[in-house]
């Protein structure tokens, strides 16, 4: 069964940093991994989504990265802003199934 | 863009009442799920359902029920909701084919639903 584990479960950094959100996968037979952002109280917000065929994802300030023979994907956020602060959570999905398995999330304060 | 809409972001019920929650999707997803999240818990699969009228377990179905009459609509149902049913809510959709509706397998979530059962 997938097991996923994100670490650490909280981070905390100045603003402008450069910082890399670690997810790891037991599975190595993913279908897709996918990163999520999330707000307190809200739902959760697509960010990148990577197929098992591609090594990397980009989307502005935001690059994720996937290595299925180690079985984990890193999400780099680049000049990191307060408006940044999160909960960061991955998902694989593995192969033949629908349902994401999700790790328990990296909560992200950036302070000024 | 892919929308999840749900009935409600808000929702107080006592002990016992029968609770309908309402998802709704407009990218013609085949795949449909309900979540809960709890703190220290993260997200846990209730229900999920691969085409109209099917539906399959999750991890926690017990206490609860669902509906899928159309495509785009997904209900969860607390036949009679309880205290330790208290959480937030969370659907998500996802297609099976890729493509302008998203990436293969991947989901969209709604904005949640906070149940307090009282």
């Amino acid at each position: 069964k997938q097991e996923v584990t994100q670490i650490p479960a909280a981070l905390s950094v100045p603003e402008g940093e450069n910082l890399v959100l670690n997810c790891s996968f037991t599975d190595s037979a993913i279908y897709n991994l996918q990163w999520f952002r999330q707000d307190p109280g809200k739902g959760l917000t697509s960010l990148l989504l990577i197929q098992s065929s591609q090594r990397e994802q980009t989307s502005g300030r935001l690059n994720a990265s996937l290595d299925k023979s180690s079985g984990r994907s890193t999400l780099y956020i680049a000049a990191s802003q307060p408006g940044d602060s999160a909960t960061y959570l991955c998902a694989a999905t593995s192969g033949g199934s629908y349902i994401p398995t999700f790790g328990r999330g990296t909560s992200l304060i950036v302070h000024p | 863009d892919v929308k999840v809409t749900q009935s409600s972001r808000y929702l107080v019920k006592r002990t016992g009442e029968k609770v309908f929650l309402e998802c709704v999707q407009d990218m013609d997803h085949e795949n449909m799920f309900w979540y809960r999240q709890d703190p220290g818990l993260g997200l846990r699969l209730i229900y999920f359902s691969y085409d109209v009228k099917m539906k399959e377990k999750g991890d926690i179905p017990e206490g609860y029920s669902v509906s899928r009459e159309k495509k785009e609509r997904f209900s969860l149902i607390l036949e009679s909701a309880s205290t330790n049913q208290t959480s937030m809510y969370l659907c998500a959709s996802s297609s099976t084919s890729g493509g302008p509706r998203g990436g293969y397998n991947e989901q969209f979530f709604g904005p949640g639903t906070r149940l307090t059962v009282l």
